[in-house]
């Protein structure tokens, strides 16, 4: 079983809809999350980071974390065919711990 | 231009042959990450510095690949006798360690073709 997973897509939503990436772990003690986006050829970037149970917001980006579930989500809202990407779902021990990636879900945000 | 930096950004070269990549990362991030992503996965760990020390390696890697953070700076990646299965892209990251923080930022990464 894979520590991070994802699931690969395609993700397919109309601009201007909301998408929503969803993420589990099997690791339980993982403290630390993260989102990041990548384009084609590109390097990941980070989007959202969250450590405790609920909802963390910034801008059109919403991240939601449940532990009890080991689940993990991030909503797009409003989505924009510049938000077409893979995004990736990170976990971590915290602490001196590694962080692991899941395979990423591709996200095409049709005009 | 403060973040993390990688080099080169391309490398191809024959079977057999090695290479050292290098990472330079944000200036006051204690620790950094070694990572390889191939198509349509995402990245896989390598390895991983706290300033100088290495604090683990991960089991897929074979004893071909070593990394150094001398001095706690700067890191080298060097993959001896590449083989095709090497081409992959190398990313590197760093962090600041501050307790359950540990928001890595990535380089551009390495893109490593072996013909």
């Amino acid at each position: 079983q894979k520590e991070v997973e994802q699931n690969s897509g395609p993700l397919s939503v109309p601009e201007g809809a909301i998408a929503s990436l969803n993420c589990t772990y099997s690791d339980r003690v993982s403290q630390s999350f993260f989102w990041y986006r990548q384009y084609s050829g590109k390097s990941p970037e980070l989007i959202m980071s969250i450590y405790s149970n609920g909802d963390k917001e910034d801008g059109r980006f919403t991240a939601q974390l449940n532990k009890a579930s080991q689940y993990v989500s991030l909503l797009i809202r409003d989505s924009q065919p510049s938000d077409s990407a893979t995004y990736l779902c990170a976990s971590s021990q915290g602490g001196y711990q590694k962080v692991t990636f899941g395979i990423g879900t591709k996200l095409q945000v049709i005009p | 231009d403060t973040g993390v930096s990688q080099d080169p950004r391309h490398k191809i070269t024959k079977r057999g042959q090695n290479v050292t990549f290098r990472c330079d990362p944000i200036s006051e991030h204690n620790r950094l990450y070694w990572y390889r992503q191939t198509l349509g996965q995402g990245p896989e760990f390598l390895t991983y510095f706290q300033n100088e020390a290495q604090l683990e390696k991960s089991r897929l890697l074979s004893d071909r690949f070593s990394a150094e953070r001398p001095k706690g700076s700067f890191s080298t990646l060097e993959i001896q006798r590449t083989e095709q299965g090497d081409s992959a892209m190398y990313l590197c990251a760093s962090s600041l360690e501050a307790g359950m923080n540990t928001e890595a930022f990535f380089g551009q990464g390495t893109r490593l073709t072996v013909v």
